[in-house]
């Protein structure tokens, strides 16, 4: 059974500041790996997907890396700015879609 | 356009009672979902739905029950609701058969039984 963990649950940071999320699997075999983020009250807006056979995907401030084999994706934030304030979801995909918890990212101004 | 939509947004309802959502897509995708995210924020898949046809089914007590008239929408009707049912129901969708794809997510339905 698949098993999705992300570390922290919360972090606060102030703005500009350069950030990590971690996102950790238990079964290798997966298709891809998803990052989202949630806003309060609002649905989930896709990231970056990271297909099994790559190793990272950028876009704009964001990069996130992919080690299939020990089973960890991270989620880089560069440059943080309170805009960036959410929730980030990672989610594998093997026969479903299986999600983490969340971080919750506060950045202050 | 809203690419995957759904109605209600919120949805306030005694228990006993039977209450549907509808899932509406117009990214020409071929699989649909619905997921449930409980109180402490957790997102589960409750059901998949590949051109009209059911592929993943959870434990999901069998009062709900999905219904996909066509590839482009999928209904989540709930019959019978409880307390226990309050949560936010999330629709989404994905192309191929939703292994390798992005999948993308409606704004949520917040359901609330009393």
């Amino acid at each position: 059974k698949q098993e999705v963990t992300q570390i922290p649950a919360a972090l606060s940071v102030p703005e500009g500041e350069n950030l990590v999320l971690n996102c950790s699997f238990t079964d290798s075999a997966i298709y891809n790996l998803q990052w989202f983020r949630q806003d309060p009250g609002k649905g989930l807006t896709s990231l970056l997907l990271i297909q099994s056979s790559q190793r990272e995907q950028t876009s704009g401030r964001l990069n996130a890396s992919l080690d299939k084999s020990s089973g960890r994706s991270t989620l880089y934030i560069a440059a943080s700015q309170p805009g960036d304030s959410a929730t980030y979801l990672c989610a594998v995909a093997s026969e479903k879609l299986v999600f983490g918890k969340g971080t919750k990212l506060t950045v202050n101004p | 356009d809203t690419a995957v939509s759904q109605t209600p947004k919120y949805l306030v309802t005694q228990m006993g009672n039977d209450k549907s959502i509808k899932c509406e897509q117009n990214l020409g995708h071929d699989t649909m979902y619905w997921y449930k995210q409980d109180s402490k924020k957790f997102l589960k898949i409750m059901f998949s739905y590949n051109n009209k046809e059911l592929i993943i089914n959870e434990t999901v007590p069998n009062r709900f029950s999905p219904k996909s008239p066509d590839k482009a929408h999928l209904n989540l009707h709930i019959n019978s609701l409880e307390l226990g049912d309050s949560a936010v129901y999330f629709c989404a969708s994905s192309s191929y058969r939703g292994r390798r794809d992005e999948q993308f997510f409606g704004p949520g339905t917040r359901l609330t039984v009393l």
